[in-house]
């Protein structure tokens, strides 16, 4: 399986900022997912990242809210922008090494509190 | 879209006793139903997976069996020890539309000694 790094691990932020999470694989991987788990709850998938192209997002989340880049094959970033408390979560990347496999992997979360 | 229902919430069992977590999906259509298990302050990992094509698959002290006709598949843990205490989380998707797994709300095992 692919070793999924994030960055921050975890961060305390203002309301009204943004921040930016970094998601890095040690392998090229040919899809990467962006999730979200609010406090205690079940994980909710945001968008999926497409190498070179804009992401494709789930109902109810919004680029503007969330942009996400994947400028290569191993790296992804998700900006929370605009924060409100109701963004305090844990975001997830997730990764799969092949359309058909069905096995998803995911990176130790970044765990944001927004103040 | 797909919809995962996982019960129990929470399962306490003795150290030694089996533990059983079951879940119900809604689109006949998925064909992929994984299970992970989250440890506090860490990221979900990939315990045990099965496909449509399949009814049960072992591992170990884990199973998991699937009823397609039912639209139900269920996590067995035989033998369970205090390291097994965990949240899990059920999943299933669609492989063919790209791996989108969708969750059901997790089940908090407690194993005492």
């Amino acid at each position: 399986s692919a070793v999924i790094s994030q960055k921050p691990s975890r961060d305390i932020c203002q309301r009204g900022t943004s921040l930016t999470i970094q998601c890095q694989v040690d392998s090229q991987v040919t899809m990467m997912f962006w999730y979200r788990q609010q406090p205690g709850q079940s994980l909710t998938l945001i968008a999926t990242a497409n190498q070179g192209s804009e992401a494709t997002y789930e109902s109810g989340f919004v680029i503007d809210k969330f942009p996400i880049s994947r400028p290569n094959l191993t790296f992804s970033t998700l900006t929370v922008s605009n924060m409100s408390p109701e963004d305090s979560s844990i975001y997830l990347c997730s990764v799969t090494s092949g359309v058909y496999t069905g096995e998803l992997f995911f990176g130790e979360g970044s765990r944001l509190t927004v103040l | 879209g797909e919809n995962v229902e996982q019960h129990p919430s929470t399962l306490s069992v003795q150290e030694g006793d089996s533990a059983v977590i079951k879940c119900t999906y809604s689109d006949s259509a998925s064909n992929y139903f994984p299970w992970y298990k989250q440890e506090l302050g860490k990221g979900p990992q990939l315990i045990i997976d099965i496909r449509s094509n399949v009814g049960e698959k072992k591992d170990q002290r884990i199973a998991v069996t699937l009823n397609k006709t039912a639209k139900h598949f269920s996590l067995h843990i035989t033998e369970t020890q205090p390291e097994d205490s965990a949240v899990y989380f059920c999943a299933a998707s669609l492989v063919e539309y790209g791996n989108k797994l969708v969750f059901g709300a997790g089940t908090i095992l407690r194993v005492k000694s």
